[in-house]
């Protein structure tokens, strides 16, 4: 079968950086997204990652290993607005999106 | 502000109702997507219609029924739910109807409770 893994709850210090891992096993993989929900609210695109590497966006940056079925993002400079659900997303090789249960990020001063 | 709004926002309705989710995108986007959002589960995608055609629905019961009158509208509509339908529903829409491999752009969903 088909499955993404990430922590259900991660708490982090506002100022701080904090990392949120994103495990996968899929048939096939064509890239891999990351979305911020927050509560009550629409999920939000963060990143789209298809080669290797890390790419950075601001205070976001998103890494992908391809070899090793893992992603991760990571926040910097933590800000409680940053408080919210951040859900990984896997395309599979039918291009169909496996999506994780999301990780709940709460931000404390 | 967002390019894809969602009505109702909230909706409780009972078992033999029946009601209908509105979406609608001005985004000029091709795709369109209904989504089942439950606590600390994946989402579910229900439906996907690429130029107002459905091309995919996962096993969904036909007690939920979707309609897409034009690219820029889809409705979802409900009848006979039963309790554990209860969840947020989530539209979303994409530029490209093929495959899944793009962004998807979310509405803030409806909050449907079935009693």
């Amino acid at each position: 079968g088909q499955n993404i893994d990430q922590p259900t709850e991660m708490t982090a210090t506002e100022g701080a950086i904090v990392q949120i891992n994103c495990t996968y096993q899929t048939s096939g993989f064509n890239g891999l997204f990351w979305y911020q929900q927050h509560a009550g609210e629409a999920p939000t695109f963060l990143s789209y990652n298809v080669l290797d590497g890390l790419e950075e966006k601001g205070r976001f940056s998103s890494f992908l290993s391809r070899s090793k079925g893992y992603s991760y993002l990571l926040l910097k400079e933590l800000q409680m607005k940053d408080s919210a659900s951040y859900l990984c997303a896997v395309v599979d090789s039918n291009y169909q999106l496996i999506w994780g249960a999301g990780t709940k990020l709460i931000i404390k001063p | 502000e967002t390019g894809v709004t969602q009505t109702p926002r909230h909706l409780v309705m009972g078992m033999t109702n029946k009601k209908s989710l509105k979406c609608e995108q001005h985004l000029g986007h091709n795709a369109m997507y209904w989504y089942k959002q439950s606590a600390k589960k994946p989402l579910e995608l229900m439906f996907v219609y690429s130029l107002e055609e459905r091309v995919e629905n996962n096993s969904v019961p036909s007690r939920f029924s979707p309609e897409c009158p034009n690219s820029s509208h889809l409705f979802l509509h409900l009848h006979t739910l039963q309790p554990e339908d209860s969840a947020l529903y989530l539209c979303a829409s994409s530029l490209k109807g093929d495959g899944q491999a793009d962004t998807q752009y979310f509405g803030p969903g409806t909050r449907l409770t079935v009693l």
